[in-house]
């Protein structure tokens, strides 16, 4: 199966700051995304992002498939960006089991 | 997107016995899966869940000790079967809306 590695592993900043999270896979994927894990243990689906890119609010996601890589982009961070970010990716085009990556932890001091 | 919900939210059980974690999802769904998370961990796939037949397991996971019911689209149970300490983890439903995977909120397990 594929493998994930995302960096860096650990991620402190303050509020206000940017952010670029990364994730690398071993082999094409075509069902990509990512997750948000608040402190409170609830994962919230942010992106699904095969290829190109996409924004929501202060978030934004890139994934350039031909070589197997994905960025999430925070801006003007805030505490309540805080957590742990994991990007898990798949074969298929969804409705699939997901690899998941080892995760970023985001701490975002006031 | 989906809304799930899962009871119990957090339990502590004695080892030896088990313990049934419900998963509810507010429409239709075809894929279900069942995960564990030690703390600090990623997230490892149990099985999926399938509806009207056997669940998939991964490697590494047992339908003795991980039993599990899909007994239609919205609905689906795992039990923690003959639990020991090594099985205290936060255990958590998924299923997906559209291409989207959509999680719920975890049971938190603590096995004495």
């Amino acid at each position: 199966g594929i493998q994930v590695e995302q960096s860096p592993p650990d991620l402190i900043l303050q509020e206000g700051a940017n952010s670029t999270l990364r994730c690398n896979f071993s082999d094409s994927v075509n069902n990509l995304q990512w997750f948000h894990q608040n402190p409170w243990g609830q994962l919230i689906n942010l992106f699904y992002i095969p290829s190109g890119t996409k924004q929501n609010g202060r978030l934004s996601a890139t994934t350039v498939a031909t070589e197997r890589y994905s960025l999430l982009y925070i801006s003007s961070s805030q505490t309540t960006d805080s957590g742990v970010y994991f990007c898990a990716g798949g074969t298929n085009f969804g409705n699939e089991k997901l690899t998941f990556g080892t995760g970023t932890r985001l701490t975002i001091i006031p | 997107s989906a809304v799930i919900s899962q009871k119990p939210s957090r339990d502590i059980c004695q080892r030896g016995t088990s313990l049934t974690i419900q998963c509810q999802v507010d429409s239709q769904v075809t894929m279900m899966f069942w995960y564990r998370q030690q703390p600090g961990q990623s997230l490892t796939l149990i099985a999926t869940a399938n509806q009207g037949s056997e669940a998939t397991y991964e490697s590494g996971f047992v339908i003795d000790k991980f039993p599990i019911s899909r007994p239609n689209l919205t609905f689906s149970t795992l039990t923690v079967s003959n639990m020991s300490p090594e099985d205290s983890s936060i255990y958590l439903c998924s299923a997906y809306t559209g291409y989207r995977e959509f999680f719920g909120p975890g049971t938190r397990l603590t096995v004495l």
